[in-house]
């Protein structure tokens, strides 16, 4: 089975300020992907990155950059130069990779991102 | 292309009344889900539908059916609501190529239902 944690449950930060958001997950598989998403307060869920487990490179699009290493199991979602937009709720989600449509997609419990002026 | 839709966008049910959420998409994905989302607990999957014609049950599937009417509609049925019911509904659609994003869900805006 797998297992996504996100143990920051709320951070608050003031505009411009970093914030890293933590993902640490769990499988057996060798073979897996890992996602994030955005939900903002309207509530819908935004897709932001996937990356699979044989790319440990990290990855940069504008404001957002992200950390994975499989020696750790982590997958960390940093944003620079944080804006007042960027409060939602982030989840870091893991979904293994086989041909069988019914692969779950296991999500951790999400981080409340605020961001104060 | 409006990805994918759900409706209603929010409901009110009293305790033992039915009602069936739709969901809608229109990038040929063949492949639709139902998760719940609760608070701190994430999103848990209720029922999926790999291709037109089939579902099966996902991590919390008691309480609900589904139909996958075609391959564009995939509705889920609360037969008798309960208060445990209460959340919030997300259906999601994933397309089955050899592409990169074989693996990617893509999500609808959600519905937001209460149980009294």
């Amino acid at each position: 089975a797998q297992k996504v944690t996100q143990a920051q449950t709320e951070i608050s930060v003031v505009e411009k300020e970093d914030v890293t958001l933590d993902c640490v997950y769990e499988t057996r598989d060798t073979t897996y992907y890992l996602f994030w998403y955005k939900q903002p307060p309207s509530g819908e869920l935004v897709f932001l990155i996937r990356r699979n487990s044989f790319d440990e490179q990290n990855e940069i699009s504008g404001r957002y950059s992200w950390n994975f290493q499989k020696s750790t199991s982590s997958f960390n979602f940093t944003i620079t130069a944080s804006q007042v937009v960027d409060s939602a709720v982030y989840f870091c989600a893991l979904i293994i990779t086989t041909n069988n449509a019914g692969n779950m997609l296991t999500f951790g419990g999400g981080t409340r991102l605020m961001v104060k002026p | 292309n409006a990805g994918v839709t759900q409706t209603p966008k929010f409901q009110v049910l009293k305790t033992g009344q039915s009602m069936t959420l739709q969901c809608a998409q229109d990038m040929n994905h063949n492949s639709m889900y139902w998760y719940r989302q609760d608070p701190g607990m994430g999103l848990r999957l209720i029922y999926y539908s790999a291709s037109e014609g089939t579902t099966d049950k996902g991590e919390v599937p008691n309480g609900y059916n589904v139909s996958r009417l075609n391959k564009r509609e995939f509705s889920l049925r609360l037969e008798s609501a309960a208060p445990s019911q209460t959340s919030v509904y997300f259906c999601a659609s994933r397309p089955l190529t050899a592409g990169g994003s074989r693996d990617t869900q893509y999500f609808g805006p959600g519905t937001r239902l209460t149980v009294l």
